[in-house]
Parts: structure tokens; C-alpha cells; sequence
């Protein structure tokens, strides 16, 4: 069965600290990947997503990702956070045959202290 | 203009009562969710449909029955509620592709309490 597992539950960084966020996946076939993100008492938003091409793929807010396929990895990285970044992070995979169904990674608590 | 909009945003109720959550994209999209996401935060897929018919359906209680009267619209009917019901349903759409490059749109949550 496909699985989303995402390695950091809780981080805390100062604000200007740099931010990557690990997600991996289990699954052999191809693959669309997907960073959500959640701010306190709001829905989910897309921060960006790979479908194929350009395995770094930039996406809003400064964040970016890269899509590992060696290594069934697509980390979140932002060099420099804010306090405005506090959220609920998620790694979602929607793979081939499944009709858009996504599958979470369990998500990550990210404070930024100011 | 909201994409994907869910009412009520919050729902409190008593163990053992139905209720409903609607929902309506106003994207197009022809393919429709229901997402539970509970306590952790963790979040589950647990229904999808398709120009109106039902092509996905998790491991869920079947007091669980989502309507879908349209490819606008999908509802959840919840029967005889229980305290384990309580968490956040989202509901998002999105547009199926033969390429599959779909994104999916996810409306605000319904806060679901059941005391």
C-alpha cells in the first residue's frame, strides 16, 4: 500500500533560520507530489507540487522542494523562515491509477519563534 | 469568491443525531472529495466522486453515506453520531485528467463536536 511518512512531527526554529522539511513515500509507480500547508483554523493550501520535468520546483511564500526519485524523497526547504510561516505542513502523494486520491503524510507542527 | 465552500464551518451536536456538511465548487472540476482529519491531524481520504458517481470509498462506518446531486455539489449525511466522529471534514475537488496532473482544491473544514 502507498505510504506518505514525514520525518520531523514537531519543529521549532527562530525566525531567518533555515527550513527543510523531510517527506518520503512508498510507492514504485509514478507519482504527482503535493506540499500542503495549513495555517491555525484555515484549510489547506498548496504551497507547490511536482507532476514530471525540473525536479526542484519552486512554489509560493520562498518555499521550494525537491523530488528525489532515487531516493523516494520530496523534501521542503525555505532558506530563511518567518513567524508568519507557523503552520501544520503536509507531503501528500497522488499516485498513478488512484483518481486523485491523495494519501498524507502524518504532517509537521512548524513554530517559528520571533 | 470562494472555491471550495463547506457549510457549516462548525457543527456541535449530541451522540446519536444525523447531520449533514455540504459542499459546492464553483471550478468546474468533475471529481469531488471527503478528507477526515482528526485529532492528530492526520489527514484520510474517504470518499471520492466522479461526474456524480462514487469511485472511492475508504473504510468508513457506513452511517457515512455522501450524496452527490450534482458534479457541484457532494453532501455528507453522517447517521447516528458518535463521539469518534468528531474531528475536521474537508471536502475538495479537482479536475481528473488522462495525464494525470490534477491538483486538488480543498474548501476551509467543518469542525465536527460531538458531545
Amino acid at each position: 500500500a502507498q505510504s506518505v511518512s514525514q520525518h520531523n512531527h514537531h519543529v521549532i526554529l527562530s525566525e531567518a533560520a533555515s527550513l527543510e522539511l523531510g517527506c518520503n513515500y512508498s510507492y514504485g509507480g509514478t507519482v504527482n507530489l503535493f506540499w500542503y500547508v495549513q495555517y491555525p483554523g484555515q484549510h489547506l493550501q498548496l504551497l507547490l507540487k511536482y507532476f514530471s520535468g525540473d525536479p526542484l520546483v519552486k512554489g509560493i511564500k520562498g518555499f521550494e522542494a525537491e523530488f528525489i526519485k532515487s531516493k523516494f524523497s520530496f523534501n521542503l526547504r525555505k532558506p530563511s523562515v518567518q513567524w508568519s510561516d507557523t503552520a501544520e505542513y503536509f507531503c501528500a502523494v497522488n499516485a498513478f491509477g488512484n483518481t486523485g486520491k491523495l494519501i498524507f503524510g502524518q504532517g509537521t507542527t512548524l513554530q517559528v519563534k520571533p | 469568491d470562494t472555491a471550495v465552500s463547506q457549510t457549516p464551518k462548525y457543527l456541535v451536536t449530541q451522540m446519536g443525531n444525523d447531520k449533514s456538511i455540504k459542499c459546492e465548487q464553483n471550478l468546474g472540476h468533475d471529481t469531488m472529495y471527503w478528507y477526515k482529519q482528526d485529532s492528530k491531524k492526520f489527514l484520510k481520504i474517504m470518499f471520492s466522486y466522479n461526474n456524480k458517481e462514487l469511485i472511492i470509498n475508504e473504510t468508513v462506518p457506513n452511517r457515512f453515506s455522501p450524496k452527490s446531486p450534482d458534479k457541484a455539489h457532494l453532501n455528507l449525511h453522517i447517521n447516528s453520531l458518535e463521539l469518534g466522529d468528531s474531528a475536521v471534514y474537508f471536502c475538495a475537488s479537482s479536475q481528473e485528467g488522462s495525464d494525470m496532473n490534477t491538483e486538488a482544491f480543498f474548501g476551509q473544514g467543518t469542525r465536527l463536536t460531538v458531545v
